[in-house]
């Protein structure tokens, strides 16, 4: 069965610390891993990493793809109190036109 | 560009009762879903749609109709509320035939007593 994990469920900083999100999955035959961003309504996307792109960058946020062990971490640096949000995981399994979404991990900022 | 919009955004109904949620894009996009989010559970997706015409079954289907008449709408049907379908509703597309960087609506909350 196919299965992303997310760790931890919940973290609280304070802002300007840095934090690292974990996501692990098992797939069959796996092609990409998605980051999304959930603040109060909809998910927003940040990353796509693939087999040809396993590292991608946007300002404060970087995520990194271990095609070996299975598994991609989010990192943001410099937290900021906007970045309080719900950060899911999510893969495709190949030949499954889906995505399987890891339980999301909140992160809270505080002033 | 509307992008997805999702109609009601709140919903509250009586065990039994049925009702439709709306979905629509127009962005042109093949690709649509439906996905039901609950607390510590993350996104399940409910059914999906791959063009007008064509539908399949995701994870959690029970209870749920779906049907894609044309390109632009997708809406999600339940047939008979049950209190176990409480829960925040997502709506999704992508350009391709495929989930790559979906884009959600802003969700239906309902709540069924």
């Amino acid at each position: 069965e196919d299965k992303v994990v997310q760790s931890p469920l919940s973290l609280v900083v304070h802002e300007g610390d840095t934090v690292t999100l974990n996501c692990s999955y098992e797939v069959t035959n796996f092609r990409s891993l998605l980051w999304y961003k959930q603040e109060k309504k909809a998910p927003t996307f940040l990353f796509m990493l693939t087999s040809s792109g396993i590292e991608k960058k946007s300002g404060r946020l970087s995520s990194i793809l271990d095609k070996k062990e299975l598994f991609s971490i989010l990192n943001i640096t410099a937290t900021q109190t906007g970045d309080s949000a719900v950060y899911l995981c999510a893969v495709p399994p190949r030949g499954a036109q889906k995505l399987v979404f890891g339980q999301g991990t909140r992160l809270t900022i505080n002033p | 560009n509307a992008g997805v919009t999702q109609t009601p955004k709140f919903q509250v109904l009586k065990t039994g009762q049925s009702m439709t949620l709306q979905c629509a894009q127009d962005m042109n996009h093949e690709y649509m879903s439906w996905y039901r989010q609950d607390p510590g559970m993350g996104l399940r997706l409910i059914h999906y749609s791959v063009g007008a015409g064509i539908t399949d079954q995701g994870e959690v289907p029970n209870g749920y109709n779906v049907s894609r008449s044309t390109t632009e709408d997708f809406p999600l049907r339940l047939l008979s509320a049950a209190p176990s379908q409480t829960s925040v509703y997502f709506c999704a597309s992508s350009y391709q035939t495929g989930p790559y960087e979906q884009y959600f609506g802003p969700g239906t909350r309902l709540t069924v007593t």
